[in-house]
């Protein structure tokens, strides 16, 4: 089964540019999805299909999708972004998430 | 607003049944693809099953495969999953997700907007 692959954890520092990837087969041939879970909170999607953004969320999230890897980039980290990240695709009729990165901002 | 409510969930038995319910409002329900995910407290996201707008086409996780079953009552803005055979791994909460993309053919190309609360669905002896 097709799967993909998350850093548990990411820190980055406010201010500055905090990255999360995505791994997975020939994931460049998939769309990605990328959502973002509070504590306690339900997902959010905050990207889709590899670097669009929904209305209302920032400028500041963008995605990107090349070869076995998609990104998705915080620039100007805030406090407020600390949280658990998902990346989605489907594969063979089935949506498949990463493990979940929890970023941390300190 | 979108609003998705789940209900339905609880404590259960292993082998036992239960159905979850989601009562959606806030958009024109009989237009969009819908989804079950399930999240075990403190563990990642999995995606359980979808279905088309008019529920012709579904699909499911292979860990539920032949024991659930997604439904919709389109009359009623409801969305169902009908849960058989029921084991301790199925242990989770379960979110109702709508599909972003208005009248797919598939429930498989779109992604989640927005998801509901959840409902815990607890399976043990």
């Amino acid at each position: 089964s097709y799967e993909l692959t998350q850093p548990p954890s990411v820190s980055v520092s406010p201010g500055q540019t905090a990255s999360i990837t995505c791994s997975g087969h020939k994931l460049e041939d998939k769309y990605v999805f990328w959502y973002q879970q509070r504590p306690g909170q339900s997902p959010l999607v905050v990207i889709y299909q590899d670097n669009k953004r929904p209305s209302g969320i920032p400028e500041r999230f963008s995605g990107s999708n090349s070869g076995d890897t998609a990104t998705l980039t915080i620039s100007e980290t805030q406090a407020l972004d600390e949280a658990d990240y998902y990346c989605q695709a489907w594969d063979a009729r089935t949506a498949v998430f990463g493990g979940g990165t929890e970023l941390t901002v300190l | 607003e979108v609003l998705l409510v789940e209900s339905g969930g609880g404590l259960v038995q292993p082998g036992r049944s239960l159905r979850l319910s989601c009562t959606a409002s806030g958009f024109d329900f009989d237009h969009y693809a819908m989804h079950w995910v399930r999240q075990v407290p403190g563990q990642g996201l999995e995606w359980v099953s979808g279905l088309t707008w008019d529920g012709s086409i579904t699909a499911y996780a292979d860990s539920v495969k032949g024991r659930f079953t997604i439904s919709r009552d389109n009359a009623k803005n409801s969305l169902y999953l009908q849960m058989n055979g029921l084991r301790p791994e199925d242990t989770a909460l379960y979110y109702c997700g709508k599909d972003a993309l208005r009248a797919a053919g598939t429930p498989t190309e779109g992604w989640i907007d927005p998801w509901g609360q959840g409902t815990l669905v607890t399976v043990s002896s």
